[in-house]
């Protein structure tokens, strides 16, 4: 069975600091990993794919097999990057995402 | 385009009772999953329809159930509700498989409260 872990509910950074949010996975197939995002009082959506390797809003995430890692990075932390953010990893056979439980994050001033 | 539309918004129910919910997905998109967020569990999987046949179900009981329309819209009913079925319940919609990117399109949710 698929599996995704957000170890941290609540993390908490100030306004230029680096942020790392966690996310492990466990899949017997080869993954498909995202990061959504919910800003307050906005719909859920996509932030970043494992796939594209792009950086959005400043925001990184690399796979690593071998950890089972999907974490997400940004060197310099910013106010309006306070959300919730999900990881999600989607069966590519069956088409089923199944999302973490989600990372509260707050940047203060 | 437009996006994810779900009906209603918001709506309160008493236990015993059954609801309704509706979801229309992106023009074009034959995959629709529904969610239910919670507080404390976060986003958990009820189940998705493809081309009007659920593929996927998630661990929730018999009383969930739904169905996909020949137009890809998608209801998903709960008969004889309990108070911890309070949630909100996202629809999302993607792409048919084989363009599939696997990115989901989210809806704004059907905030459903049981007394």
């Amino acid at each position: 069975a698929q599996r995704v872990t957000q170890p941290e509910k609540l993390l908490s950074v100030f306004k230029g600091a680096p942020v790392e949010l966690k996310c492990n996975y466990s899949y017997s197939g080869s993954p498909e990993l995202f990061w959504y995002v919910q800003y307050s009082r906005q719909r859920l959506q996509l932030l970043l794919r494992h796939i594209s390797r792009e950086s959005i809003k400043g925001f990184t995430a690399d796979l690593n097999k071998g950890e089972t890692s999907f974490h997400l990075k940004k060197p310099f932390a910013q106010e309006e990057d306070s959300a919730m953010y999900y990881c999600a990893l989607r069966d590519t056979n069956a088409g089923k995402s199944t999302f973490g439980d989600g990372t509260t994050l707050t940047v203060k001033p | 385009k437009a996006g994810v539309t779900q009906t209603p918004r918001y709506l309160i129910k008493t236990r015993g009772q059954q609801v309704t919910l509706s979801c229309s997905p992106i023009s074009g998109h034959r995959s629709v999953s529904w969610y239910q967020q919670t507080p404390g569990q976060g986003l958990q999987f009820l189940f998705e329809y493809f081309s009007e046949t659920q593929r996927n179900k998630g661990n929730f009981p018999g009383r969930f159930s739904g169905r996909q329309f020949s137009n890809s819209r998608s209801e998903m009913n709960v008969s004889t509700l309990e108070l911890g079925d309070s949630a909100l319940y996202l629809c999302a919609s993607s792409f048919p498989r084989g363009a599939n990117t696997g990115e989901l399109f989210f809806g704004e949710g059907s905030r459903l409260t049981v007394l």
